[in-house]
């Protein structure tokens, strides 16, 4: 049983570009949540996805948006980016009514 | 707004000690309270949680204990080994939230 999978594993891009991440929850997990981790930081939650749906949001600006799929599986994507945007973007999934939330090996992205 | 304090952020003890990492939540609806273990690079893993129910739980080696009235919540490790060294972060959440505020993190090193 495959755990949360996340591509890619390192991305650099350059100041104003866009970005998509990817996202493939654990098997039977039907909601993804999305977290911005910079260096020496704890995770920031940016919004969760069910039903194809944000549910919620955390406080960032609208430069992050993201999607659900039917087969759960998710993106985030990040307009303009700023170099501000560098961190670690980690995944998170669980199933329905439960609670723990299982993370995503993260992408690394470096924005120069 | 919703904060969790965590200390210390730094914490070194020799191998067989116990360790004890506190943190403290600002949003008395909070009702759910995982434990990450994040060794360098890798993802957050989910060590322990404890949900506002239950004053404490202890899985082997690792106990985590709850004060609401407080608002603190503190993980404890007794007889610690060197793969216990990483970074932890306490997170609290409330009732039909996907939102987990995380500490700081604690940089745990146990010397052999």
């Amino acid at each position: 049983d495959a755990g949360v999978t996340q591509s890619p594993t390192h991305l650099i891009k350059t100041r104003g570009q866009q970005v998509t991440l990817r996202c493939s929850p654990k098997s039977g997990h039907d909601t993804v949540s999305w977290y911005q981790q910079a260096l020496g930081q704890g995770p920031q939650f940016i919004f969760q996805y069910y039903e194809e749906e944000e549910r919620q949001r955390g406080n960032f600006p609208d430069r992050f948006s993201g999607h659900q799929f039917p087969n759960y599986s998710s993106e985030l994507n990040v307009n303009a980016l700023l170099l501000g945007d560098s961190a670690l973007y980690l995944c998170a999934s669980r199933y329905g009514g439960m609670e723990t939330q299982y993370f995503g090996p993260g992408t690394r992205l470096l924005v120069l | 707004g919703e904060n969790v304090e965590q200390h210390p952020s730094t914490l070194s003890v020799q191998e067989g000690d116990s360790a004890v990492i506190k943190c403290t939540y600002s949003d008395s609806a909070s009702n759910y309270f995982p434990w990450y273990k994040q060794e360098l690079g890798k993802r957050p893993q989910l060590i322990i949680d404890i949900r506002s129910n239950v004053g404490e739980k202890k899985d082997q080696r690792i106990a985590v204990t709850l004060n609401k009235t407080a608002k603190h919540f503190s993980l404890h490790i007794t007889e610690t080994q060197p793969e216990d060294s990483a970074v932890y972060f306490c997170a609290a959440s409330g009732a039909n939230t996907d939102k987990l505020i995380f500490g700081t993190g604690t940089r745990l090193q146990v010397f052999p």
